[in-house]
C-alpha cells in the first residue's frame, strides 16, 4: 500500500529537550515536505526537499532542522523545542512530475510544555 | 507571492443540499489546482485535481477552475453527513511543486442529517 508514515503520532515533551519526528514514504517520490497546522493559520510549510541531500526552507523554518540522507526518509528535528512549536505536524511526499499532488502522513501532535 | 484566500466557515447545510466551496488566488503562474479533504485528527487526502481551466467531475464532486478570474470551486451534490470535514484548496505552478503546494486555510463543512 502506498503511504507516508510518521512517528510518533503523539508526543509530549518539555522545553529544550531535543526530539526527532520520523517520516518515511514508499512511493519513490523525489519531493518531500514538512508542514505544521495551527488553528486559523492553516497548513504552513516548514522545510522541503527536492531529492537526497537537497533541502530548502519553507515559510516557517525557524527552530527546525531536516535531513534527507535517503530518498524514502525525511526526519524533522527540533533541537531545542519551545512551547510555540506545539502544533500538528504533517509530512508529505510528491512526484517530481505533474500534477504534483502531495500525499500526507497521518500527522504528529506535538505538545511542548 | 504565495496567497490563496478561502472562507474558513463553518458552512452548515442540510443533508442533500448542493455545497459550493471556493478559493481565490493572486498568482497567475498557478496551473495545477487541487482539493483536499481533511477529517478531524487526520491528514489531508487528495479529493480531486484539475490542470489549467475547466471542469472535472467525479461522482458527486465537480471541480471548476476559472483562471481568468483566478477563482476555483468545488461543488458537492447530494451532500451526506460523511462529507462533513475541512476542505482545503491547493495549487502549484507549471514548474512543479518542488517547494510544495500553496494551500488555502480550509473551509469547515458541516452536513446536518
Amino acid at each position: 500500500e502506498a503511504q507516508v508514515t510518521q512517528n510518533p503520532r503523539y508526543l509530549i515533551t518539555v522545553t529544550g529537550k531535543k526530539l526527532t519526528v520520523t517520516c518515511s514514504q514508499n512511493m519513490n517520490h523525489e519531493y518531500m515536505s514538512w508542514y505544521r497546522q495551527d488553528p486559523g493559520l492553516g497548513l504552513r510549510q516548514i522545510y522541503y526537499s527536492m531529492n537526497v541531500e537537497v533541502t530548502d526552507k519553507g515559510d516557517v523554518p525557524e527552530g527546525y532542522k531536516v535531513s534527507r540522507k535517503e530518498k524514502r526518509n525525511f526526519p524533522l528535528i527540533l533541537e531545542s523545542p519551545s512551547p510555540n512549536q506545539t502544533s500538528l505536524y504533517f509530512c508529505a511526499s510528491s512526484s517530481s512530475r505533474g500534477p504534483y499532488e502531495q500525499y500526507f502522513g497521518p500527522g504528529t501532535r506535538l505538545t511542548v510544555t | 507571492q504565495k496567497e490563496v484566500e478561502q472562507d474558513p466557515g463553518p458552512l452548515s447545510v442540510p443533508e442533500g443540499a448542493i455545497v459550493s466551496l471556493n478559493c481565490t488566488y493572486s498568482n497567475s503562474a498557478f496551473q495545477y489546482f487541487m482539493w483536499y479533504r481533511q477529517y478531524s485528527r487526520k491528514g489531508p487526502e487528495l479529493l480531486m485535481y484539475t490542470y489549467s481551466s475547466g471542469n472535472k467531475e467525479d461522482g458527486r464532486f465537480t471541480a471548476q477552475v476559472d483562471k481568468s478570474s483566478k477563482y476555483i470551486s468545488l461543488f458537492i451534490r447530494d451532500s451526506q453527513p460523511s462529507d462533513s470535514a475541512t476542505y482545503l484548496c491547493a495549487m502549484s505552478g507549471q514548474g512543479g511543486g518542488a517547494d510544495g503546494l500553496t494551500f488555502g486555510k480550509g473551509t469547515h463543512l458541516i452536513i446536518q442529517p
